[in-house]
This record gives C-alpha cells, structure tokens and sequence, in this order.
C-alpha cells in the first residue's frame, strides 16, 4: 500500500533551520509529485510548494520564497523539505502529501506529519 | 494568486440535518477543486475530488457541485463521525491554495 513516513518532532531555536524527510512507498517516486503542506496549532491548512519526483522542479508558495527549499532523493524515495531562519511563528506540525506529477490533483496520501516546535 | 474563501467558518446542525459549506474562487478554476475532511489530531482526508467526484470508500451523503468559481460540499445526513473541519483547496495553479476551512459541531 501507499505510505508517506515522516521524520520525527522537532525542537529548534529562532533563526536555525530544519529539515522534514518523507520516505514514499508502494508507488513510483518519479510517477508524482509531493505537496508540502503546514498547520498552525489551532489554524488551518497553509500550502507551502511542491516537488516533481520525475524532474525536482519546485514551485513554492510566495510566502516562503527563499526561505525554503525542497529537494527528493530518488534512489530512497524521499523527499525533503529544508526551512531556514525558523521563528515562533514557524512552528506548526508539516505534512508531506502525493499529488499529481504535473499538481494538477488531490492529495490522495498523506505523511502522518511532523511536528516543529520553535522556541528559544 | 487566486483566494479561496469558505463559508461558514462554523456551524452547529443536529444530527440527520442536511449541511452545506461554500467555496469561492476569486477567479475562475474549472473544476479544480478537492474537498478534504480533517478530524481533531487527524491527517486530513480525502473527500471530494474534481468538484464532484467522490473518493472511493467516501459516504454517499458527502456530495460536492459547482464550477468556475463557486463550490458547494453538502452532507445531506450529518452524522456524529462527521464532526470534523472540513477544507477546500484548488489546484488549478500555484500556489494550491486551501480555503480557511468549516468547523463542524453537532448541536
């Protein structure tokens, strides 16, 4: 079946960076892409960018421009999702989904989610 | 970058009570859009996919509608498991953003 396994929680102080692993199985990594998505304790769903697994293109969110980067890793299947110059307002639980190769679809597969804790 | 807004933010029906939440585009995306369901400390769910194409194993009292730019998700018997937040999201063009999202209670 379909898994999408997550990295760990973590804890990080304002100004350092983290970086979110999601391991893909029973599919083909370079068959579709993954959406990286974050919640806010108590707030709703923000979409950060997505990653082709057949070519690493990326598109993110305006919101996080240069401050994230998302890269795969195709001999692991994994994909990652690094964000730098982390403030309280980073932290969240993030989530890493399957979509479409070209994003144009649902995510029908989702990460169990990782928690980040910012704080000093 | 196209805004999506839902409405209500909140709502308070009995059981059995038909349920309807909007979506709307601020500009027109086909029928890119998906419906997901999330309950408290849950990953969210696939609901509704295409506007109106329910997802396999999905209630057949989950139906979603609409095109261009207004989007309805209606539960037509809602039941005590359906209590959950409930988010549209588009996918016609990045950023793929999600509407703020339905908080479902039972009265």
């Amino acid at each position: 079946q379909v898994l999408l396994v997550q990295s760990g929680a973590e804890v990080k102080k304002p100004g350092a960076s983290v970086k979110v692993s999601c391991k893909v199985s029973g599919y083909t990594f370079t068959n579709y892409g993954i959406s990286w998505v974050r919640q806010a304790p108590g707030q709703g769903l923000q979409w950060m960018g997505w990653i082709s697994g057949y070519n690493g293109n990326t598109n993110n969110a305006q919101k996080f421009q240069g401050r994230v980067t998302m890269t795969t890793d195709t001999s692991t299947s994994t994909a990652y999702m690094e964000l730098r110059s982390l403030t309280s307002d980073d932290t969240a639980v993030y989530y890493c989904a399957r979509i479409p190769f070209d994003s144009r679809g649902p995510s029908t597969y989702w990460g169990q989610g990782t928690l980040v804790i910012v704080s000093p | 970058d196209i805004q999506m807004t839902q409405s209500p933010s909140s709502l308070s029906a009995s059981v059995g009570d038909r349920v309807t939440i909007t979506c709307r585009a601020s500009q027109g995306i086909t029928n890119y859009l998906t419906w997901y369901q999330q309950k408290p400390g849950q990953v969210p769910k696939l609901l509704i996919y295409d506007a109106s194409t329910l997802q396999s194993g999905v209630p057949s009292r989950f139906s979603g509608s609409g095109s261009g730019t207004d989007f309805t998700l209606t539960i037509t018997s809602l039941q005590p498991e359906d209590v959950a937040t409930y988010y549209c999201q588009e996918y016609n063009s990045a950023p793929l953003t999600f509407g703020g999202g339905t908080k479902v209670e039972i009265k």
